[in-house]
């Protein structure tokens, strides 16, 4: 079965502009979490989202918001962008029944000029 | 929250010795704990995994056990090999609502 897919895959805006980044799971998985990845912080969670649902949050301010459809696809939107966002973005899905395995996507490597 | 503590940041071996990595975990309602391995240039995809019911788990090369009272756990890789290479990361997830901590990786290096 397909995997978790992230698109686009590579992104260049200019500081002040605002993005948005998708994300469709895994056939079945409902929950989607989001994450930044920097050379220096790891990996990061921003939210995490289940049958549309924001049921956890990371300590990201309110620019990084997102979303989730009904057929469990997820988009996250950063908006007011600074060269500090500049990162790896990586959505991970998973069935949310209990505590199970994530699969990630490919990332989205967002460059903020 | 949920804090996880990685160490160490870095560590290279000779091939075929063992690396152990360890990570700490702050709450105690953590109850699943994945590893995930990170190739240069790609996603991350878990490796082993245990559960809080669950002292030690192996799967091949790999091992990891589990310390709830001391809340730490450890990865062990036993007769490293050059495709070893790669960031490791360990992770506390607690209850069902998925919430995932990271640690902040471990760059493995195996010298051939």
């Amino acid at each position: 079965k397909a995997g978790v897919t992230q698109t686009p895959r590579y992104l260049i805006k200019t500081r002040g502009q605002q993005v948005t980044l998708s994300c469709s799971p895994i056939s079945g998985h409902r929950s989607v979490s989001w994450y930044q990845q920097t050379p220096g912080q790891g990996l990061q969670f921003l939210f995490e989202y289940f049958s549309e649902t924001q049921r956890n949050k990371g300590n990201f301010p309110g620019r990084f918001s997102g979303r989730q459809f009904s057929n469990s696809r997820s988009e996250m939107n950063v908006s007011t962008l600074e060269l500090g966002d500049s990162a790896l973005y990586l959505c991970a899905s998973s069935l949310a029944k209990g505590s199970t395995e994530a699969f990630f996507g490919q990332g989205t490597r967002l460059t903020v000029v | 929250g949920e804090n996880v503590e990685q160490h160490p940041s870095t560590l290279s071996v000779q091939e075929g010795d063992s690396a152990v990595i360890k990570c700490t975990y702050s709450d105690s309602a953590s109850n699943y704990f994945p590893w995930y391995k990170q190739e240069l240039g790609k996603r991350p995809q878990l490796i082993i995994d245990i559960r809080s019911n669950v002292g030690e788990k192996k799967d091949q090369r790999i091992a990891v056990t589990l310390n709830k009272t001391a809340k730490h756990f450890s990865l062990h890789i036993t007769e490293t090999q050059p495709e070893d290479s790669a960031v490791y990361f360990c992770a506390a997830t607690s209850g069902g609502y998925q919430k995932v901590t990271f640690g902040t990786g471990t760059k493995l290096q195996v010298i051939p």
